[in-house]
């Protein structure tokens, strides 16, 4: 089935700093969804992607994707203490509404 | 109301047990997702409903887990004959519609955390 690779699995970050997660797939798909979850709460959607080569803002968040509809990136500049949580990347293929997501970048505050 | 509810917040329950699981989608909304989400990983995709159309039930792990949608707004999940792996966060997601541009955007409730002991 379809699998989405996301990295990195966890990453410290420093307050000012720009922050960069990425998910590639083995097959191709038609939109890139980016959620980001709090502890004790469901995602909530940031930024929706429907074409190849897309690159959309939301605030200080940026969204691309990838050109071979495999890969998508997501970028935080001037990260802030509230940035911290789990990112996901969702695809859908281009038949059917399921949506597959990664396995979850956890950004932390570096002590 | 104004997003997703889920009940219950939390579940603990003993191997073998049946449990419900519901969710309140945003009104007007007539696509529901369900997914499960284990400990430190990504959601995976369990159920969904689309109006009056067939279930995709093609994300269920075994004939112990089953949903219905009735009237067309709450969903419930029935796990039957709990086991400890079913132990995790149950999401609900509603959407619009089905995909294509904006309507295609799903919002999450809260969860049920459930443990199975």
């Amino acid at each position: 089935g379809q699998q989405l690779n996301q990295s990195p699995q966890s990453m410290f970050i420093q307050e000012g700093e720009d922050v960069s997660m990425n998910c590639t797939s083995s097959s191709i798909f038609n939109t890139w969804l980016w959620y980001k979850q709090d502890p004790g709460e469901g995602p909530v959607l940031l930024i929706a992607l429907y074409k190849a080569g897309e690159l959309t803002s939301n605030g200080r968040l940026t969204a691309q994707f990838g050109i071979t509809r495999k890969d998508s990136f997501l970028n935080i500049s001037a990260s802030i203490p509230s940035d911290v949580g789990i990112y996901f990347c969702a695809g859908r293929a281009a038949a059917g509404n399921k949506l597959t997501f990664g396995g979850g970048t956890r950004v932390l505050v570096k002590p | 109301g104004a997003g997703v509810s889920q009940s219950p917040s939390n579940k603990v329950t003993e191997k073998g047990k049946d449990v419900e699981l519901r969710c309140d989608p945003i009104s007007g909304h007539t696509a529901l997702y369900w997914y499960r989400q284990s400990l430190g990983q990504g959601l995976e995709f369990l159920i969904y409903f689309q109006g009056n159309s067939a279930p995709d039930k093609s994300g269920l792990p075994s004939d112990r887990f089953s949903a219905e949608r009735t009237g067309g707004s709450v969903s419930t999940l029935t796990i039957q004959r709990t086991q400890q792996e079913d132990s995790a966060v149950y999401l609900c997601a509603s959407s619009l519609g089905t995909p294509g541009g904006g309507q295609e955007t799903q919002y999450f409730g809260p969860g049920t955390r459930l443990l199975v002991l």
